[in-house]
């Protein structure tokens, strides 16, 4: 299994300032993962980061509103920019991990708790 | 919307009793999982199951399969106050085993 932090844990910002969320992880993997989740909600993917390539973002969510770096193969950083009342939400991150065969479970980290006032 | 959904939203009962909750799909998958998560531990993978397979158990955990229902159970024996989470069922589509879809998820809360 990997481990996996992200800092910060939780962050209280002003509305139109941006956060950037970093994720680290014990080991080597080839696809991190981000999500977001709205208090009491299931997860929404914001992207999925390969090394060395641009984010594939999904449907709703944009580069300019989420930029992501993937500078190597154990750290991953999301921003939130321009923040918005609604951009409040648990940012997680995940990396995948091969099951048996060519089936992929994720491991997650702790989450980032933000809040925007 | 692909999105999976769970039943119970909610769900609560006695320390010792069995849980059952149920995840619903709507197209081919490749392989379904479940996650728990709770406050103190966040998210956790729990179990996968693959498409050709019909039951899994893992511990106290039994997870069924049904393609022509296009639906998933997990059962949760002899549940213990610990057990008290969010549980999720997340799958990926057929042709595409990496990306997660999500169900809604069940809150369970076990009662000491």
């Amino acid at each position: 299994s990997a481990v996996i932090s992200q800092k910060p844990s939780r962050d209280i910002c002003q509305r139109g300032t941006s956060l950037t969320i970093q994720c680290q992880v014990d080991s080597q993997v080839t696809m991190m993962f981000w999500y977001r989740q709205q208090p009491g909600q299931s997860l929404t993917l914001i992207a999925t980061a390969n090394q060395g390539s641009e984010a594939t973002y999904e449907s709703g969510f944009v580069i300019d509103k989420f930029p992501i770096s993937r500078p190597n193969l154990t750290f991953s950083t999301l921003t939130v920019s321009n923040m918005s009342p609604e951009d409040s939400s648990i940012y997680l991150c995940s990396v995948e991990a091969p099951a048996r065969g060519a089936f992929y479970e994720q491991y997650f980290g702790p989450g980032t708790r933000l809040t925007v006032t | 919307s692909q999105q999976g959904e769970e039943d119970p939203q909610a769900l609560s009962i006695q320390e010792g009793e069995n849980a059952t909750m149920n995840c619903s799909y709507k197209t081919s998958i490749n392989n379904l999982q479940w996650y728990r998560q709770n406050s103190g531990r966040g998210l956790v993978h729990l179990i996968l199951i693959r498409s050709n397979e019909r039951e899994k158990h893992s511990g106290r955990l039994r997870v069924t399969l049904d393609t022509s229902k296009k639906s998933s159970s997990l059962l949760i024996t002899a549940s213990r106050a610990a057990d008290t989470a969010s549980y999720f069922c997340a799958y990926t589509l057929a042709g595409n085993n990496r990306k997660l879809i999500w169900g809604l998820g069940t809150s369970l809360a076990v009662n000491p």
